[in-house]
């Protein structure tokens, strides 16, 4: 099993800032096998990033995903309003699992 | 649209069983891999169970293996969890999601999410 660590666990940043988030896997994490949700409260995770870096239908291009083997980024450009949320990095093979998350907070 | 509606879930004791459900609407079910993943309160996202679109291929995480079950019924668009022997570490909310694949040689991330049912383990 790959297990993945996020950090740093909370990010405190303004409106109109960048956000780098970094997921850290145990071991090389195949053809890129890595995805990104974002979650607020109260409401189900939604798929932003996979393959490390092809955003999913309907996400704004603020959002974008980089890393292979074993370090991974997920960085919002400009971090709007209603960004601030919970994120989780996932490895999606057999045997799935996720990263503890990274909270955005406004600072 | 697509549409994960999940129910089934409520307040069992340590021991008890309970059966979720997971109505899908939108896409051909029978091409997708379906998931249950939880997520325990205010903790993180824990893979669950995963089957197959046929049917046939499942799997499950070690922390449920030989106490849940996971089936669907192409003909009713609807993915099941079978889940005995439960303990107070499984209460959680649980996410009906879908994949075009599982595992394999070719697996996809998580695309569709329900919008979860609460299960509570406790006396």
């Amino acid at each position: 099993e790959i297990v993945l660590t996020q950090s740093p666990g909370t990010l405190s940043l303004s409106p109109g800032e960048r956000a780098t988030l970094s997921c850290r896997a145990s071991q090389s994490v195949s053809n890129n096998y890595l995805a990104w949700y974002q979650q607020k409260p109260g409401q189900a995770p939604r798929l932003l990033i996979y393959g490390a870096g092809t955003r999913a239908p309907g996400i704004p291009d603020r959002f974008s995903g980089g890393g292979s083997g074993t370090d991974f980024t997920l960085t919002i450009s400009r971090l709007d309003p209603e960004d601030f949320a919970l994120y989780y990095c996932q490895h999606f093979g057999s045997s799935p699992t996720f990263g503890q998350g990274t909270k955005v907070e406004i600072k | 649209e697509v549409q994960l509606l999940e129910s089934g879930g409520g307040l069992v004791q340590p021991g008890g069983s309970l059966r979720l459900s997971c109505a899908v609407s939108g896409f051909t079910f029978s091409s997708y891999a379906l998931s249950w993943v939880r997520q325990a309160p205010g903790k993180g996202l824990e893979w669950v169970s995963a089957i197959g679109g046929s049917g046939d291929t499942t799997y499950y995480a070690d922390s449920v293996k030989g106490r849940f079950t996971i089936s669907r019924d192409n003909s009713k668009s609807t993915l099941y969890l079978h889940m005995n022997s439960l303990r107070a570490e499984d209460t959680a909310v649980y996410y009906c999601v879908s994949s075009p694949g599982f595992g394999g040689s070719n697996p996809f991330p998580f695309d569709y999410w329900g919008q979860g049912t609460q299960v509570t383990v406790s006396s």
